[in-house]
């Protein structure tokens, strides 16, 4: 069945860089788009990024855009989020989660069980 | 950005009532919009997605309905599985972006 295992979480000091990454398996990674969200500590859902089948497409919310960059490498089956310049405000868990579509459909029908991510000096 | 307004943000409830949870979005999003449950500790799982289709292996139970501004998420007979917080997600942008959630809690 379909399974999504997020690594690379921890404690980073405001102003440093982290990446995440993403292990699926049980299906075709491939195929299908991938997204990012996030949820703060007892707060609700955040979208993050969501990339397309072949990575030739990304988009990014307003929140991380220009500091944050989704990547994949289908060779290694594996997608990816680079975070630069982290704030307290992204102190959250991170999901990574697939698209039923292979461009983008925004909607995220598998999610992995998250990694954590905290920003404090 | 879209802006995705849930009510109520809390709601009490016994087992076997039913229960109906509204989303509005601030522009119309035609039918875009999914629904999503949360249980403490675990990711989110998707119930609903273009308002009212049922995402594989949910219950019968849930169903969705609404198209434009207004959606409503509705769980005929909740059972002791179902207390957990429920979110609308729209999917007409290419920005995602959630509503605030609904605790549905034990009466």
């Amino acid at each position: 069945q379909v399974h999504l295992v997020e690594s690379g979480g921890g404690v980073v000091q405001p102003g440093k860089s982290l990446r995440l990454s993403c292990a699926p398996s049980g299906f075709s990674f491939s195929n299908y788009a991938m997204h990012w969200a996030r949820q703060a500590p007892g707060k609700g859902l955040e979208w993050v990024a969501v990339i397309s089948y072949d990575g030739t497409i990304k988009y990014y919310s307003d929140s991380v855009k220009g500091r944050f960059t989704i990547s994949r490498d289908n060779s290694k089956n594996t997608l990816y989020l680079q975070m630069i310049s982290l704030r307290a405000e992204d102190t959250a868990l991170y999901y990574c989660a697939r698209d039923p579509s292979f461009s983008i459909s925004n909607e995220l029908d598998y999610w992995g069980q998250g990694t954590l991510v905290t920003v404090s000096s | 950005d879209i802006q995705m307004t849930q009510s109520p943000s809390s709601l009490s409830a016994s087992v076997g009532d039913r229960v109906t949870i509204t989303c509005r979005a601030s522009e119309n999003i035609g039918r875009y919009l999914n629904w999503y449950q949360q249980k403490p500790g675990k990711a989110p799982q998707l119930l609903i997605y273009v308002a009212s289709s049922l995402q594989s292996g949910v219950p019968s139970r849930f169903s969705g309905s609404g198209s434009g501004t207004d959606f409503t998420l509705t769980i005929n007979y909740l059972l002791p599985e179902d207390f957990a917080t429920y979110y609308c997600q729209q999917s007409h942008s290419t920005l995602v972006t959630f509503g605030g959630g609904t605790k549905v809690e034990i009466k």
